[in-house]
């Protein structure tokens, strides 16, 4: 199946707000009804950062929030810090019992 | 805490095969599915596919189908991810994660990554 949708890029400045976009493939064979986020700073393994929308982990900030609408998810970071500088990957389950990854948004804090 | 520690980097010629492991601890090992992700060099997360350890129950993904193979070794809490047919697309950080109870549940701990790489 096809990969969700991600811009490649966001930026912004110390203490702004940003939004990263996932949108699902118009195959349907995502399911959509839970998306998660994952964080991945340079050298590291990812970190599951959001379980569907706002169910956070364990050592998730709260400056970090999903919402849904239709086949677009979103993931919002407040109030962005240097260390929110990282990847970030959507990712939803598929009728098929896979699993599917976002291609990952690059956020630069400028 | 729950940990995942895999095995090391490793070099492989085109045609071969490559087995990874993954040993889990601080947790009921079959009581969680363990999911195998890889990354291409400076890509993205591609998910490969999953295995029950209670169960066996095994789902991947379609373009891996008939190449990988997930086993475990529940006596020694170690997830194996077993790739076939190598090529130089295949070079890539191969992950192994800790799913829920069902299928449809989050990665919520991650191995540190094992380094394939395929080169003749």
């Amino acid at each position: 199946q096809s990969a969700l949708t991600q811009p490649a890029s966001v930026s912004g400045s110390p203490g702004q707000s940003i939004t990263i976009s996932c949108t699902a493939p118009s195959d349907e064979s995502t399911t959509f009804n839970s998306v998660s986020w994952y964080q991945q700073h340079p050298g590291t393994a990812p970190k599951l950062l959001i379980s569907d929308v706002n169910s956070w982990p364990s050592g998730t900030s709260n400056r970090f929030s999903a919402s849904k609408s239709g086949d677009t998810a979103s993931l919002t970071i407040s109030g962005l810090q240097a260390d929110d500088e990282a990847h970030y990957y959507c990712s939803s389950y598929t009728i098929r019992r896979t699993w599917v990854f976002g291609g990952g948004t690059k956020v630069t804090v400028l | 805490q729950v940990q995942l520690v895999q095995s090391g980097a490793e070099v492989k010629t085109p045609g071969a095969s490559v087995k990874v492991s993954c040993k889990a601890s601080a947790y009921t090992f079959v009581d969680y599915y363990i999911h195998w992700v890889r990354q291409a060099p400076g890509q993205g997360l591609e998910w490969m596919g999953c295995i029950s350890p209670h169960s066996g129950d095994t789902y991947y993904a379609h373009r891996f189908q008939g190449r990988v193979t997930l086993t475990t070794e529940r006596s020694a809490s170690t997830a194996y991810m077993e790739l076939g047919r190598l090529t130089s697309d295949d070079t890539a950080l191969y992950f192994c994660a800790r799913g829920g109870p069902h299928t449809y549940e989050d990665l919520d701990f991650w191995g540190q990554g094992t380094l394939i790489t395929v080169s003749s």
